[in-house]
């Protein structure tokens, strides 16, 4: 059974970035899809992006968009979110999530359809503050 | 958007519904799944594909989906104390996937 276990927490400066890993264990990585979700304290989920390794494809929530990269690195099963000009409202519980395995022959046309959550990291706790 | 209701309570044995309402768009245009979230953990799947269980996710939860109404629904029968927790509906489209805002259901 495939584990996700994600890097630990930080704490950031106001305008810095993060990169928070997620490393997978005990199963295949590259033929699955991950997506990352945030949330907030005391609020609700809140989905990033997702990323599929093996297409190199990538999809941002448009809240997002310019802000953050995802990449995966399939030798090390590993995927990273990376999170630019942080503020306040970015302190939060960061998660990673396995999704969906994609056909390698065939490119997803609905990519959306392959980041829904299977297994579940651990989360990774961001707090930004000067 | 998907709206969910902010809270729901029941008694244990009791079953309960959690709707998952879809603001734009087809309900029948992404496939939805239900999260459950207890204090201090992190989200688990419950269904996925609208009506369909994990392995390891006991039949009293049910997921299903009602065109006419757009929207989507988790009912949980023979309600346990453990069923205490947040839930949350996630779907997509051709061009975003979007969480509900959760609920949280209490077990009386």
């Amino acid at each position: 059974q495939v584990q996700l276990v994600q890097s630990g927490a930080e704490v950031k400066r106001p305008g810095s970035s993060i990169k928070v890993s997620c490393k997978a264990s005990g199963g295949t990585f590259s033929d699955y899809a991950i997506s990352w979700v945030r949330q907030a304290p005391g609020q609700g989920l809140e989905w990033i992006g997702g990323v599929i390794p093996v297409f190199d494809m990538s999809n941002y929530a448009q809240a997002f968009q310019g802000r953050v990269t995802m990449t995966a690195d399939p030798f090390t099963s590993t995927a990273y979110m990376e999170l630019t000009s942080l503020g306040s409202e970015d302190t939060a519980i960061y998660y990673c999530a396995r999704g969906r395995e994609v056909d390698i022959a065939v490119p997803p046309v609905v990519p959306f359809y392959y980041y829904g959550m299977d297994v579940w990291g651990q989360g990774t706790t961001v707090t930004v503050s000067s | 958007v998907l709206t969910q209701p902010h809270s729901v309570s029941e008694s244990p044995g009791e079953t309960v519904t959690i709707a998952c309402i879809r603001n734009s768009g087809s309900i029948a245009s992404g496939y939805v799944q239900w999260y459950q979230q207890r204090p201090g953990s992190a989200p688990a799947t419950i269904i996925y594909d609208n009506n369909q269980r994990p392995s390891g996710v006991p039949d009293r939860f049910t997921g299903s989906i009602d065109v006419s109404s757009n929207s989507a629904s988790l009912t949980i029968s023979g309600l346990k104390p453990e069923d205490e927790a947040n839930y949350y509906c996630r779907s997509y489209d051709s061009s975003a996937a979007v969480f509900g805002g959760g609920t949280r259901l209490t077990v009386l």
